[in-house]
């Protein structure tokens, strides 16, 4: 089966400017995640969605991140304005379902760069 | 915050048993354990998961403590292609907030 795809695989930007990733999870997969990975750290969850709704936006920064996915299948995440503490990996993930029994499958990332 | 503890570092010989160690004292009792490596430049990829029996499959073995507070990831014969961070992460069955948060991970060199 075809994994779970991201893209850009790079971007650099500067600060104050706006930008948008996006990922296409396996196909069928109902739960879709965002997490944010800073150098030498593990991943930090960002938001959880349950096909088109969200489950857990909790460390989401909402003044400046947002997050939708469309008729539960593709999702976007933007930034706007970047910082230059957002610089890090932005990883998609995607489960069948919710729920322990169902293993993460992760896109190998954006890389985004902000000066 | 995480909530699973993990070594920051641990060193194999190539070929030899791997004993990866997790604690999970938190861990509520519809929580799944979950095992990920990362290899340089690539997202997370998943290796094992389990409840309360000690499972195998053809990447590792995980063996679970009695009270689930904590568990090991087991690499029978480390390759160099083993090494990578490990995360042990615990999956919610009902949602609570422990669920996916990934700690710092234990890296592993395997050593020629």
């Amino acid at each position: 089966e075809a994994g779970v795809a991201q893209s850009p695989r790079y971007k650099i930007i500067e600060k104050r400017q706006s930008v948008a990733f996006w990922c296409n999870p396996i196909s069928g997969h109902a739960t879709l995640y965002w997490y944010q990975q800073i150098l030498g750290q593990g991943p930090k969850l960002l938001i959880q969605f349950q096909n088109n709704g969200v489950v857990d936006d909790s460390q989401l920064p909402k003044d400046r991140f947002s997050a939708e996915r469309l008729k539960g299948v593709d999702s976007t995440l933007k930034i706007q304005p970047a910082k230059l503490e957002d610089s890090a990996v932005y990883l998609c993930a995607s489960s069948l379902r919710t729920g322990g029994n169902s293993p993460l499958h992760f896109g190998n990332g954006t890389r985004l760069t902000v000066t | 915050d995480a909530k699973t503890t993990q070594p920051n570092s641990m060193e194999s010989n190539e070929e030899e048993p791997v004993h990866l160690p997790c604690n999970h004292s938190t861990i509520s009792g519809t929580d799944y354990i979950h095992w990920y490596r990362q290899l340089p430049s690539q997202g997370p990829e998943y290796v094992i998961h389990g409840l309360t029996s000690n499972v195998n499959n053809r990447m590792a073995s995980l063996a679970i403590a009695e009270d689930r507070k904590s568990s090991t990831l087991i690499l029978h014969r480390a390759t160099l292609r083993d090494a990578a961070v490990y995360y042990c992460i615990l999956r919610a069955t009902l949602y609570n907030n422990n669920d996916m948060r990934f700690g710092a991970g234990t890296r592993l060199t395997v050593k020629p």
